[in-house]
């Protein structure tokens, strides 16, 4: 059974950074495959992906955010850690991490986490 | 950057109505499109991957199709568990966009 859980903050002041921990289990990022990304969602907004790490550690930013993210995994621990620097007000959301797999149809996102609801303010 | 918009951004249906949402890819995505349905609170849940394909677990009255720039999901038989926002997705490229998502709601 695939499960992802994301945790970190509820609240940070702005030009913060922001450090969300997605720990999962039923499958292993050392497989051939497997990928975790991080997705954000504003309050009321569309889905907005941010972040990926392959099994090979390649890494993967949304060219927007790219100066101010850092993925991470720790194989040992199951676990994918995203850093956003100098928080903002705008970068309230909810924060979803996401498994992936190599496909032949491309990239989907088939198991979720909860989510992390996460409010930039001072 | 890929940009994704969705038809209608919302709609009013009954129970047992058929309702087609459309998607649309600002270029060519070939067939790298994925649908997700959201309900208030809760993590986005994949539906379909590769424009047709059936996650497991996901009920025949979903079905999608188009390739290229457009695209649809089609519900067969709306049910009342199917009132939810419904959101595109492109893996054509390495950024993943959404589309903004089409709130389906009880007339």
């Amino acid at each position: 059974q695939v499960t992802l859980k994301e945790s970190g903050p509820a609240l940070v002041k702005p030009s913060q950074t922001l450090t969300l921990t997605c720990t999962f289990s039923g499958f292993s990022l050392s497989t051939t495959g497997m990928r975790v990304n991080w997705i954000r969602q504003p309050p009321g907004k569309a889905l907005e992906w941010l972040a990926r790490v392959d099994w090979d550690d390649d890494k993967f930013y949304k060219t927007s955010l790219k100066a101010r993210l850092t993925i991470s995994k720790d194989t040992s621990k199951n676990q994918v850690v995203l850093t956003m620097t100098n928080m903002d007000p705008e970068d309230t959301a909810t924060y979803y991490c996401a498994r992936t797999q190599l496909h032949a149809t491309g990239i989907h996102f088939d198991y979720w986490g909860q989510g992390n609801m996460v409010t930039v303010s001072s | 950057d890929i940009q994704m918009t969705q038809s209608p951004l919302s709609l009013s249906a009954s129970v047992g109505d058929r309702v087609t949402i459309t998607c649309r890819a600002s270029q060519s995505i070939i067939t790298y499109l994925n649908w997700y349905q959201q309900k208030p609170g809760k993590a986005p849940r994949l539906l379909i991957y590769g424009v047709s394909n059936l996650q497991s677990g996901v009920p025949s009255r979903f079905s999608g199709s188009g390739s290229g720039t457009d695209f649809s999901l089609t519900i067969t038989s709306l049910q009342p568990e199917d009132f939810a926002i419904y959101s595109c997705q492109q893996s054509y490229t390495n950024q993943f966009n959404f589309g903004p998502g089409t709130k389906v709601s009880i007339k």
